[in-house]
């Protein structure tokens, strides 16, 4: 069975510095790989997703993130966090023979102070 | 393009009691999920249907649990009876189907029981 882990659970940062949230993956074969952000009192929304090609894909809000298959990993990257960004993130995975259900990591919780 | 509907918004209710959450999906989405999102943690998925035909429920409590989508479109999610351990955000999410894709969310039924 596939899992997904998020290593940082809670993240605190400051407006414009960088950010870095690790995913990593179990599962040997071909995946699609998404993030979802889910901002105070709303629903799950998509940030960017991989399903082949180049592996840096860049998403909505300044947000890219970089599939590594060698390290099973899809880290979240942005290079100046805004206060707006204060979310939580989630890290899914959806394996190529599992239809399009996903398994999803246990999230980061980011507060960004402004 | 309405989003996925879910109702209702949040619910209290005894152990023991039985509870039912609806969701719409998105028009022309043919495949539906729940997920079960405890706090502190990613969401988990407990049914996915096709139309409305069930793809995959082996993680959802049978014995407790029950869902349908009898006319390929909207859906319920039944709890009976319900356990302390039952609360939590219960999401319905939609996609497309075809190919990799991904999968819409809506706002989520928070469960408390008491």
């Amino acid at each position: 069975a596939q899992s997904v882990s998020q290593h940082n659970h809670h993240v605190i940062l400051s407006e414009a510095a960088s950010l870095e949230l690790g995913c990593n993956y179990s599962y040997g074969g071909t995946v699609n790989l998404f993030w979802y952000v889910q901002y105070p009192g709303q629903h799950l929304q998509l940030l960017l997703k991989y399903f082949s090609g180049d592996p840096l894909v860049k998403g909505i809000k300044g947000f890219e993130a970089e599939f590594i298959k060698s390290k099973f990993s899809f880290n979240l990257r942005k290079p100046s966090v805004q206060w707006s960004d204060t979310a939580e993130y989630f890290c899914a995975v959806n394996a190529n023979n599992a239809g399009n259900m996903l398994t999803f990591g246990g999230g980061t919780r980011l507060m960004v102070k402004p | 393009e309405a989003g996925v509907a879910q109702s209702p918004r949040y619910k209290i209710i005894e152990k023991r009691q039985s509870v039912a959450f609806w969701c719409n999906p998105i028009s022309g989405h043919a495949t539906l999920y729940w997920y079960q999102q405890i706090l502190g943690q990613g969401p988990k998925l407990l049914i996915q249907f096709q139309n409305n035909g069930v793809v995959d429920d082996s993680q959802l409590p049978k014995d407790r649990f029950s869902a349908e989508r009898l006319k390929g479109v909207d859906s319920t999610l039944k709890i009976q009876p319900a356990k302390l351990e039952d609360s939590a955000v219960y999401l319905c999410a939609s996609d497309k189907t075809q190919g990799p894709t991904e999968a819409f969310f809506g706002q989520g039924t928070r469960l408390t029981v008491v």
